[in-house]
């Protein structure tokens, strides 16, 4: 079945500093999609990758959907605070699967 | 504000009981969906629907049940069925599949008493 995995499971940022997160389906995705849950809150829409290799900012974060359409990144730069909370992606072929998350901290 | 609202907040379900968690939205949505959050597990599908008086099973609907009578309404019955119910349930709705961006209510936190 249609399987979405997500690393790392936990990131550990120093305010700054940059970094990756990567998402890797097992099957080829018609989109992905990026939601970011705060502690305590529910999961928010961020961006939706439709094409092979495009690439989308907002602001400080960059979104990256492979050639193949298995797999994406989210680079954020100079992490914020703001930016603490855990980062989804949802893979979506005929059915929308969520990975893990990355849950991220940052140190001030 | 069109939104997600989810009621309660927090359920507390005892052995043997039905408990039923309310979902309701203003976004004149067709889809709506339900999810079971576990710590490290990320969201996990129990079910959905993309129209009235239908609905389908997710990835894990044994244990629970659902109705859509209403557009805006898309309420969950977690079971007596369903052994390990703690977890935090999510409803969410899109405009009309899979395919378009998930809204998301505040949730319902249920534990076993």
């Amino acid at each position: 079945g249609q399987q979405v995995m997500q690393i790392p499971q936990y990131q550990h940022v120093q305010e700054g500093e940059d970094f990756t997160t990567y998402c890797n389906s097992s099957t080829t995705l018609s989109n992905i999609q990026w939601y970011k849950q705060r502690p305590g809150g529910h999961p928010v829409f961020l961006i939706q990758l439709v094409k092979s290799g495009e690439v989308k900012k907002q602001k400080r974060l960059t979104f990256q959907f492979g050639e193949a359409k298995k797999n994406s990144s989210l680079h954020i730069t100079a992490t914020q605070t703001t930016d603490v909370g855990t980062y989804f992606c949802a893979g979506f072929l005929y059915k929308l699967s969520f990975g893990a998350g990355t849950t991220v901290t940052v140190r001030a | 504000d069109g939104g997600i609202t989810q009621s309660p907040k927090y359920l507390f379900r005892k052995e043997g009981q039905n408990v039923t968690l309310s979902c309701e939205q203003n976004l004149n949505h067709d889809a709506m969906y339900w999810y079971r959050q576990d710590p490290g597990q990320g969201l996990r599908l129990i079910y959905y629907s993309q129209i009235v008086n239908d609905f389908q099973k997710g990835d894990i609907a044994e244990g629970y049940s659902v109705s859509r009578e209403k557009k805006e309404s898309f309420p969950l019955t977690v079971t007596s069925a369903q052994k390990n119910p703690t977890a935090f349930y999510l409803c969410a709705s899109s405009k009309d599949s899979f395919n378009q961006p998930q809204h998301f209510g505040d949730g319902t936190r249920l534990s076993i008493l």
